[in-house]
């Protein structure tokens, strides 16, 4: 199994702050087969980029993804209010997939 | 627009059983592979399981194996979750997830579409 692990768990920014997420994987995610979603308190996950750094329909280029291998990051350029959420990491390359323990964007 | 309708939730007593249901709408449910991801209270993600497009294939968490089932129905456009044997440890809200690629042959797959979930608790 491809252990995620998420860092930090939580970031303290201001609006209009850059955010920068990690995601380092047990072993290597084929493929990059990595995706990220954001999750607001008590809403369904919605998915932000997939195959590590491709932006998924409707997503603000704020949000940007890169990596490979084993470590992945999840970079929003300018935090807006809306941002301030859950962020988890997902590996599709192995079974079973997983999901990083997640990092909270709070507001500063 | 896609829509995932998850129902099913409700409390019930550790070692009972329960059917979860995703209703599917805004795309053509029979040719995409589909998910169940569970997220306990306050904790984060956990996939439980996939079915391919045609219900052909079929996988597990191994947390779950041997006592959940995923089934779909194509002409309902339905996929369910026959939870049994249910534990304290399966209290989640459960969600319904949407493979992005169709007639995919493979099920690892990332989620482009999710339900609002349904809370599952199991408690006496």
């Amino acid at each position: 199994e491809i252990v995620l692990t998420q860092s930090p768990g939580a970031l303290s920014l201001s609006p209009g702050e850059r955010a920068t997420l990690s995601c380092r994987a047990s072993q290597s995610v084929s493929s990059s087969y990595l995706a990220w979603y954001q999750q607001k308190a008590g809403q369904a996950p919605r998915l932000l980029i997939y195959g590590a750094s491709s932006r998924a329909t409707g997503i603000p280029d704020r949000f940007s993804g890169s990596g490979s291998g084993t470590d992945f990051t999840l970079t929003i350029s300018r935090l807006e209010p809306e941002d301030f959420a859950v962020y988890y990491c997902q590996q599709y390359g192995g079974s079973p997939l997983t999901f990083g323990g997640g990092t909270k964007v709070e507001i500063k | 627009q896609v829509q995932l309708v998850e129902s099913g939730g409700g409390v019930v007593q550790p070692g009972r059983s329960l059917r979860l249901s995703c209703a599917a709408s805004g795309f053509t449910f029979s040719s995409y592979g589909m998910h169940w991801v569970r997220q306990a209270p306050g904790k984060g993600l956990e996939w439980v399981a996939v079915i391919s497009y045609d219900g052909s294939n079929k996988y597990y968490a191994d947390s779950v194996k041997g006592r959940f089932t995923i089934s779909r129905d194509n002409s309902k456009n339905t996929l369910y979750l026959q939870m049994n044997s249910l534990r304290a440890e399966d209290t989640a809200v459960f969600y319904c997830a949407k493979a992005p690629v169709v007639y995919a042959s493979r099920q690892l797959a990332y989620f482009d579409y999710w339900g609002q979930g349904t809370l599952v608790t199991v408690s006496s």
